[in-house]
Formats: C-alpha cells, sequence, structure tokens
C-alpha cells in the first residue's frame, strides 16, 4: 500500500512563495502527480515527476527525490486564484494514491 | 484532448435506494477509467478501476459496484444506498500512450438521506 504524508494547512500572502512537502512510502513507483482543487471542484492535474529533479511551468514547480520518498510543489508569485486544495498524488501499478491534501489560503 | 462527462452533478437519495452514476470520456480510445469517492474534507479514495470493456477491478469492499458496458462508458452503481455512500463521487480518465496522468471528471455530489 500507499503512505503519503502532506500538510493540513498552510497561509501565504499575495506575491509571496509557498513549499508544500510530500513524502510517501510505495511499492512499484510509476511517478508522483500534484493536482489542484478548489472548493467544490474536480481535481485538476498540474505536475508529474518521475525522474529526480525540478520541473517547472510557468509559476508552480515541482521537485522530486525517490531515494528519500519526497517531493515538493513550489508555487511563486502567489495570486488570490492559488488558493485551493493541493493534492500529492504517487503512481504505482498505474493506480493513483492520494494525500489528503493540503488547503492554502492566499491572503491580501 | 479528452473530455470527461458525469452525470447527474448532483443528486439526494433516501438510504435503502439504488444508485446509477454514469461517466463517459471523448476524445480517446482505450482509457483507463476510474471511480474515486471524496468524504466531506478527506482525500480522493480510489474505488474502481477499468483497464478495458468488460474489465473491473475492486480496491475496496463496500456496497457499490462498477460496469463498463462501452469502451468510453463507466458506470457506478449500488442496489441500496448507506448515508456513509455520501460524498463527491468524480470519475477520472488515463489515455493508454503517453503520460500517466489522469483526467477528472466535474464530478457527482451524492447526499444520502
Amino acid at each position: 500500500g500507499q503512505n503519503i504524508d502532506q500538510p493540513t494547512e498552510m497561509t501565504a500572502t499575495e506575491g509571496a512563495i509557498v513549499q508544500i512537502n510530500c513524502t510517501y512510502q510505495t511499492s512499484g513507483f510509476n511517478g508522483l502527480f500534484w493536482y489542484q482543487q478548489h472548493a467544490g471542484e474536480a481535481p485538476t492535474f498540474l505536475s508529474y515527476n518521475v525522474l529526480d529533479g525540478l520541473e517547472e511551468k510557468g509559476r508552480f514547480s515541482s521537485f522530486l527525490s525517490r531515494s528519500k520518498g519526497y517531493s515538493y510543489l513550489l508555487l511563486k508569485e502567489l495570486q488570490m486564484k492559488d488558493s485551493a486544495s493541493y493534492l500529492c498524488a504517487v503512481s504505482a501499478d498505474y493506480k493513483l494514491s492520494f494525500g489528503a491534501g493540503t488547503t492554502v489560503t492566499v491572503r491580501a | 484532448s479528452q473530455t470527461i462527462h458525469q452525470w447527474p452533478a448532483t443528486l439526494v437519495q433516501p438510504v435503502g435506494s439504488p444508485l446509477s452514476l454514469e461517466c463517459t470520456v471523448e476524445g480517446t480510445s482505450n482509457p483507463n477509467l476510474y471511480w474515486y469517492r471524496q468524504a466531506a474534507g478527506r482525500g480522493l479514495q480510489l474505488l474502481f478501476y477499468s483497464v478495458g470493456i468488460g474489465q473491473i477491478s475492486s480496491e475496496v469492499p463496500q456496497n457499490l459496484s462498477a460496469s463498463r458496458p462501452q469502451d468510453r462508458q463507466f458506470i457506478l452503481s449500488s442496489k441500496k444506498l448507506l448515508l456513509s455512500d455520501s460524498g463527491f463521487y468524480l470519475c477520472a480518465s488515463r489515455r493508454l500512450a503517453g503520460a500517466l496522468e489522469q483526467y477528472f471528471g466535474p464530478g457527482t455530489r451524492l447526499t444520502v438521506t
């Protein structure tokens, strides 16, 4: 099975940077995913890491260390619309297991 | 790109009543399909997944069942709903060719009363 841990809540100021950490224990690792979920809506795909290192996509970056079972999602230049839950998910045997999510609140 | 449709969007059902939620996918063939449930304030729980027509794998023992009568149609059913079945039900699709990410439909919010 999978064991995925991420912080429950984080608060940051508009324009700032926030880093959401995710640690996992798994067997049969295929990749690590980050999703954004606004309240009452379905998750939307943000990023995918299969190899160690940093993947950058505009204001969002995701990092993976497979040997440490560790990933983070970095959100830069925070905007009010970034207030949402961010879900870390691990793929094993082509199925996703999700963490409980980190609720990020962006304040003006 | 693929588009995932789910209906109904919202459903209120009494305990003991049957359930049928439908998911259809456009823009891809032979996708892997998934049903998830998200209880209020909780993470996503994988319920069922399917790699092809008539092929269903169950992840969690429960009073729900799933069927895949066509390549791009995935149905979640129950004969008798329980209060604990309330939640946000999400269908997801993964293309067989290409990356491993899954894309989600808009979801069905089910309240069992």
